[in-house]
């Protein structure tokens, strides 16, 4: 079955610290992989993609993520976390193709801030 | 340019009543797809609107139906409501080429329905 597991749900870093948040998912092959974020009372808002290509990617907010094909990872990174970054994460994978783009989502970490 | 836009913020329903909620994708769009998200936990994909038909569907009854109209719009309906629907009901919309969806999903802020 097609699944996505973060396997952490609480963390706590300092402002500036660096930041990595992890990622693993179940699938046949190789899905589109997708990170968002979600603010407390709000939708999700897109954070990176990976479709294809190079395996390190670029987001908004000075996000990255990184996918390993031989671990089934995609990791969120971002070198100096700022306050306003406190917030909930969510991995998602959708079907490469056929699937219509539905989204599988984990669980979520939530992310807090220290100043 | 107008983000996923969804109606109402909230709503509060007893059990055993019926409740539609509402949403305008983002402008471009044609495909909208449903996700309930009960609390602490992940989203999870109810069903997809494509051409004013559901193409997908996840593990959800009956008792969730929908709609998509022909400016794309799309309505979620669900029947018979129980305690276990209290949640926040996410609507996506995206862009289909060639009849697959495999642009990037973009969310509204979503309807918070709480069921006593």
């Amino acid at each position: 079955a097609q699944s996505v597991t973060q396997p952490d749900i609480h963390i706590t870093v300092s402002e500036g610290a660096s930041l990595e948040l992890r990622c693993n998912y179940s699938y046949g092959a190789t899905p589109y992989l997708f990170w968002y974020v979600q603010s407390p009372g709000q939708g999700l808002q897109l954070l990176l993609k990976y479709f294809s290509g190079d395996t390190l990617v670029q987001g908004i907010k000075g996000f990255e993520a990184e996918f390993k094909r031989s671990q089934s990872s995609f990791n969120l990174r971002k070198p100096s976390v700022h306050w306003s970054d406190a917030a909930e994460y969510f991995c998602a994978v959708a079907p490469l193709r056929g699937g219509y783009n539905k989204l599988i989502f984990g669980a979520g970490t939530r992310l807090a801030v220290h100043p | 340019d107008a983000g996923v836009t969804q109606s109402p913020t909230h709503l509060i329903k007893t059990r055993g009543q019926q409740v539609t909620l509402r949403c305008s994708p983002k402008s471009g769009h044609d495909t909208v797809s449903w996700y309930q998200q009960a609390l602490g936990q992940g989203p999870q994909f109810i069903f997809q609107y494509y051409e004013e038909e559901e193409r997908q569907r996840g593990n959800f009854p009956d008792r969730f139906s929908g709609h998509q109209f022909p400016n794309y719009s799309s309505e979620l309906n669900v029947n018979a409501l129980l305690l276990g629907d209290s949640a926040l009901y996410l609507c996506a919309s995206s862009l289909s080429r060639d009849g697959y969806s495999n642009q990037p999903q973009h969310f509204g802020d979503g309807t918070r329905l709480s069921i006593l």
